[in-house]
Parts: structure tokens; C-alpha cells; sequence
């Protein structure tokens, strides 16, 4: 079977930086995407990698280490809109299409 | 607007009543997926579609729920006779056949049942 465990909750204050973890169980291993959801908000996608490494967008960023099955995202310059729950989400069945498998999903909470 | 179009938003039945969800996709992504989130939770995928063949279901489907996309354009999700295990939200999503980007799913805002 897949999973995927991230942290059920994080707080931070605004303008600092919040990682946050998730390690995933797969039967093969395709790449690792992540979303944010506000809440009763549709998920939007954020950043997908394929292959170890930090991938930089803007004021977020992911790391994955394929080795350690584990990735991040990285939030700089927290600010009170990034308040939202993120998931990490894996492609399963050969990564020929986007069914993705998620994670429990982790709340952030930005704090003034 | 050209995103994912769910309706309706928020519907409240009676247990034991039929229910159906529409679903627009983004017009040129040929890929059409069926999510239920319960709150505290991540997606969780149920079936999804190329153009008009479903291609997959959920073990987690039961057979309660049947979805629909005829003419490989929108899409209908139905449920039978709802339990009130059922209350989630249901979540359409799509994605081009040719992949633009990687791990990208464009989300509907979702339609959430409430089963009394």
C-alpha cells in the first residue's frame, strides 16, 4: 500500500520560515507534489519534484530526497494568507496520470 | 472563468435519498478525477476518467456510487440511497493528457453533502 505522514499541525508567526515534513510509503516512487488548501477552498497545486533537490518558487520551495523517502515544503516570509492546510500528494500507478495519492495534510497556523 | 466548475455547492439530504453532483472541467483536459475529503483529512480518490472512459474506481466506491461523463466533457457523480457516512466533501479535479506540468491536478471547490 501508499502513505504519506506529514505533521497534523504547525504554528509560526509572521515572517519567520515553517518546514513543513512528510515521508511517504510507495510500491514505486514517482515524483512528490504539494498543495495548499484554505479552508472550504479548492487545493491548488504548489510544486512537484521528480528528482533530489530543493525546486525554489518564490517565497516557497520543496526539497526531496528519493533515498530517504522524504520531502519538505519550506515557507519564508510567513504571512497570514499562507494560513491553509498543505498536503503531499504522490502519482500512483506508473505517474502516467495525475491520480495522486494524499496525505493527512498539515494545518499551519500564522500568527501575528 | 476557465477553471473547474462544481455544483452544487453545498447540498443537505435525508438519508436514503439519491444525490448527484456535476462536474465542468477545464475545457481542453481530457483527464477527469472524483475526490471525497472529510474534514481533517487529505483527497481521497475515488475514480477518474479520460475523456469519456473510466479508467479507474476506488476500491473505496461503492457500489452505491456511479459517475458518469458521456460525452468526455462534464461529469456527474452520483450516489444511492446516501448513508450519512457519505457527508463529505466531493472534489472534482482535471488535468490535460498531454502533461503540462508534473503532480498538477486543477481542483473544483467542491460540492459538499451533508446527510441527515
Amino acid at each position: 500500500g501508499q502513505s504519506l505522514e506529514q505533521p497534523s499541525e504547525v504554528t509560526a508567526v509572521e515572517g519567520a520560515i515553517v518546514q513543513i515534513n512528510c515521508t511517504y510509503q510507495t510500491s514505486g516512487f514517482y515524483g512528490l507534489s504539494w498543495y495548499q488548501q484554505h479552508d472550504g477552498g479548492a487545493p491548488t497545486f504548489l510544486s512537484y519534484n521528480a528528482l533530489d533537490g530543493l525546486e525554489e518558487t518564490g517565497r516557497f520551495s520543496s526539497f526531496l530526497s528519493r533515498s530517504d523517502s522524504y520531502g519538505y515544503l519550506l515557507l519564508q516570509e510567513l504571512q497570514m494568507k499562507d494560513s491553509a492546510s498543505y498536503f503531499c500528494a504522490v502519482p500512483q500507478g506508473g505517474g502516467a496520470t495525475n491520480k495522486l495519492i494524499f496525505g493527512t495534510g498539515t494545518l499551519l497556523a500564522v500568527q501575528p | 472563468d476557465t477553471g473547474v466548475s462544481q455544483d452544487p455547492r453545498h447540498k443537505i439530504t435525508k438519508r436514503g435519498q439519491n444525490v448527484t453532483f456535476r462536474c465542468d472541467p477545464i475545457s481542453e483536459h481530457n483527464r477527469l478525477y472524483w475526490y471525497r475529503q472529510t474534514l481533517g483529512q487529505g483527497p481521497e480518490f475515488l475514480t477518474y476518467f479520460q475523456n469519456e472512459a473510466q479508467l479507474e474506481k476506488s476500491r473505496l466506491l461503492s457500489d452505491r456510487f456511479s459517475a458518469e461523463r458521456p460525452k468526455g466533457s462534464f461529469s456527474t457523480l452520483e450516489i444511492q440511497r446516501t448513508e450519512q457516512g457519505d457527508s463529505a466533501m466531493y472534489l472534482c479535479a482535471s488535468s490535460p493528457l498531454r502533461e503540462g506540468r508534473k503532480g498538477e491536478l486543477f481542483f473544483g471547490e467542491g460540492s459538499r453533502l451533508t446527510v441527515l
